[in-house]
């Protein structure tokens, strides 16, 4: 069964950093690009970065983009999003998703909370 | 980038309603088009991709329609587990981008 499971969210001071994980089970991680989807309150979803299977090849939405950082370890099934200068609208639930060539998300994790706020 | 525009935002029907939302593409995104489907407190759910095909397990009232820059959700007839959010999705080209969504209520 595939299976991905997002952890390190949490309460966080504005300008503050946090590093969300998600592990990855049941299928061939390293041959599938991933990518991290947030849910903010009471705002519809919004994609947020994308890496490609090697981790050769990135992508950032203009929301985040020399903030945030997205990264991949192979060896252990899972994927990373390094988040920096954090600020309040960056206030959400945090998934992440498998996205195969020519493929929409799928699978998605249950999400992780991060709240930014003092 | 690639603005996606849903309509509604939110819709009102009843059990056994035929519903339509509609999602528009500011540039032709082909046929490079999903839905969601999104309940309060879950990860959203594939419906459909490439437009207009059905995901494994997905009910057959549910259909996808349209190409290039005017797409279409329909629901054949609406059920009580059918009331959720719904967005649509391009992915034909980064930045990926979402429908701003519809909320289907009672």
């Amino acid at each position: 069964e595939v299976q991905l499971v997002e952890s390190g969210g949490g309460l966080v001071q504005p300008g503050g950093s946090l590093r969300l994980s998600c592990a990855a089970s049941g299928f061939t991680f390293s041959t599938s690009a991933m990518t991290w989807v947030r849910l903010a309150p009471g705002k519809g979803l919004e994609w947020v970065s994308a890496i490609s299977d090697s981790g050769g090849s990135t992508y950032y939405a203009d929301s985040v983009k020399g903030r945030f950082t997205i990264s991949r370890d192979n060896s252990k099934n899972t994927l990373y999003l390094q988040m920096n200068s954090l600020r309040a609208e960056d206030t959400a639930v945090y998934y992440c998703a498998k996205r195969n060539p020519n493929y929409p998300f799928d699978p998605w994790g249950q999400g992780t909370l991060v709240t930014v706020s003092s | 980038d690639i603005q996606m525009t849903q309509s509604p935002s939110t819709l009102s029907a009843s059990v056994g309603d035929r519903v339509t939302i509609t999602c528009r593409a500011s540039q032709s995104i082909s046929r490079w088009l999903a839905w969601y489907q999104q309940k309060p407190g879950k990860a959203p759910k594939l419906l459909i991709d490439k437009a207009s095909s059905l995901e494994s397990g997905v009910p057959s009232r549910f259909s996808g329609g349209g190409s290039g820059t005017e797409f279409t959700l329909t629901i054949s007839s609406l059920q009580p587990d059918d009331f959720a959010t719904y967005y649509c999705q391009q992915y034909d080209s980064y930045p990926l981008t979402f429908g701003g969504g519809t909320k289907v209520e009672i």
